[in-house]
């Protein structure tokens, strides 16, 4: 079956990086497109960012743009979210979901399945 | 940006008792790419309909979708225990993705 297992939380303090990373199986990784949505404590979804099926496009949210990197490794079935200058705003549980197949734009499709999740927390 | 606000906040009802939940675009969603999400406790959201009225696969038939340009309700026609939560739409027409702030299924 699809799964996605998220992974590369912790505690972190203001201005320093972190890398997750979101472990893909039951699929064929390399064809979709894939996101990172993130929802702080209590609060709603924020999509964070989206990366094509083969890594050539990548779109990110103002809120994190220029912060924080999505790439992918096609021949570990493996995706990743490099976030650096982290502010305590940033604190959230982090999912991955996948996108759209690639034939359709990354942006352009729903989040199905998603991972479990991984906390993020910034703070000193 | 689209901006998304789901109403009411928060909605209490016994099971048996149908659900009608909104969200409202600020600007027209093209194609109605629109989804709703269900969303438990200490889980992930699900995926429940695409397309403003398409089921995900495995989602039981009394939930449904309906809607086009900035008006769309998700409706579950009979609520049993397991579908008190909070459910969110997203519109996935138009960069940056957004979400709905979330509408709480609660029991009365």
């Amino acid at each position: 079956q699809v799964q996605l297992v998220e992974s590369g939380g912790g505690v972190v303090q203001p201005g320093r990086s972190l890398r997750l990373a979101c472990a893909a199986s039951g699929f064929t990784f390399n064809r979709y497109a894939m996101h990172w949505v993130r929802q702080a404590p209590g609060k709603g979804l924020e999509w964070v960012a989206v990366i094509s099926y083969d890594g050539s496009n990548k779109y990110y949210a103002d809120s994190v743009k220029g912060r924080f990197t999505i790439s992918r490794d096609n021949s570990k079935n493996t995706l990743y979210l490099q976030m650096n200058s982290l502010r305590a705003e940033d604190t959230a549980v982090y999912y991955c979901a996948r996108g759209g197949p690639l034939y359709y734009d990354s942006r352009s499709h729903w989040f199905d399945p998603w991972g479990q999740g991984t906390l993020v927390t910034v703070s000193s | 940006e689209i901006v998304l606000t789901q109403s009411p906040g928060t909605l209490s009802l016994s099971p048996g008792e149908r659900a009608t939940l909104s969200c409202r675009a600020s600007q027209s969603v093209s194609s109605s790419y629109l989804a709703w999400y269900q969303q438990k406790p200490g889980q992930a959201p699900r995926l429940l309909i695409f397309g403003a009225s398409s089921r995900a696969t495995g989602i039981p038939d009394r939930f449904s979708g309906s809607g086009s340009g900035t008006d769309f309700t998700l409706t579950i026609s009979r609520l049993v225990p397991e579908d008190f939560a909070v459910y969110y739409c997203q519109q996935y027409g138009s960069s940056p993705l957004t979400f709905g702030g979330g509408t709480k299924v609660e029991i009365k």
